[in-house]
């Protein structure tokens, strides 16, 4: 079936790391991605990951994945007032014709200083 | 900015009237996504649409319709509204041609649909 899981809050300290993890149920999805969602925004894509790789990093942002668990996680460096936000990640499964994203639930991110 | 567009922002109507929801997607992108974001069901596929032609459903409710027309825009019609359609209506839009490869899909802004 399709049911992509997240922690729903997370709290961390202004200039600490962050990470977000994710665990999804689709083997065959090529691409996993996370977006990022301020209050009253739409959806911003930040990074995604083949699924033959084991690690993506940009700038600040580390994606790790793990396959044979279907996890996947959002490390953020330096972690800013700026970053507090609900961060979704989403899976592609593997089809014919479509590409559609299968989302999480999203986890708020909360900055403190 | 993601370059996808969507019209109106904000739209409250009543129960059982009809709305279209407007979507230009990104200059070149012939693919365009709906998706609904509401707080019991979360973000939700709806309906997809490859240069004019429905490519796959999901969540879509009966009393809802889709389509692309040839400048490649789209409308989400929503009719017979109900309170529980009360919602963040998001579009997307990718270069994706089907397959089995994957493109990045861009989101526009939404429209928050209000119910009354």
């Amino acid at each position: 079936g399709e049911d992509v899981e997240q922690s729903l809050f997370l709290s961390v300290r202004e200039g600490d790391s962050s990470v977000i993890n994710c665990t999804y149920t689709d083997s065959s999805s090529t691409y996993l991605y996370w977006y990022k969602q301020e209050p009253g925004a739409g959806l911003q894509l930040l990074t995604y990951i083949f699924s033959n790789m084991d690690m993506k990093q940009d700038q600040r942002l580390t994606v790790l994945l793990n396959k044979k668990d279907k996890h996947l996680s959002l490390r953020i460096a330096d972690t800013q007032t700026g970053d507090s936000a609900i961060y979704f990640c989403a899976e592609s499964p593997l089809s014919y014709n479509t590409d559609k994203l299968i989302f999480g639930t999203g986890t708020r991110l909360q900055v403190f200083p | 900015d993601s370059g996808v567009t969507q019209t109106p922002k904000h739209l409250i109507t009543a129960t059982g009237q009809r709305v279209t929801l407007r979507c230009s997607p990104r200059s070149g992108d012939l693919s365009v996504y709906w998706y609904q974001q509401s707080l019991d069901q979360g973000l939700q596929f709806l309906i997809q649409y490859y240069n004019g032609e429905e490519r796959a459903k999901g969540n879509i409710l009966e009393r809802f319709s889709a389509q692309q027309f040839p400048d490649l825009h789209s409308e989400l019609n929503l009719s017979s509204l109900e309170l529980g359609d009360s919602a963040l209506y998001f579009c997307a839009s990718s270069p994706q041609r089907g397959g089995q490869v994957s493109y990045e899909q861009y989101f526009g802004p939404g429209t928050r649909l209000t119910v009354t």
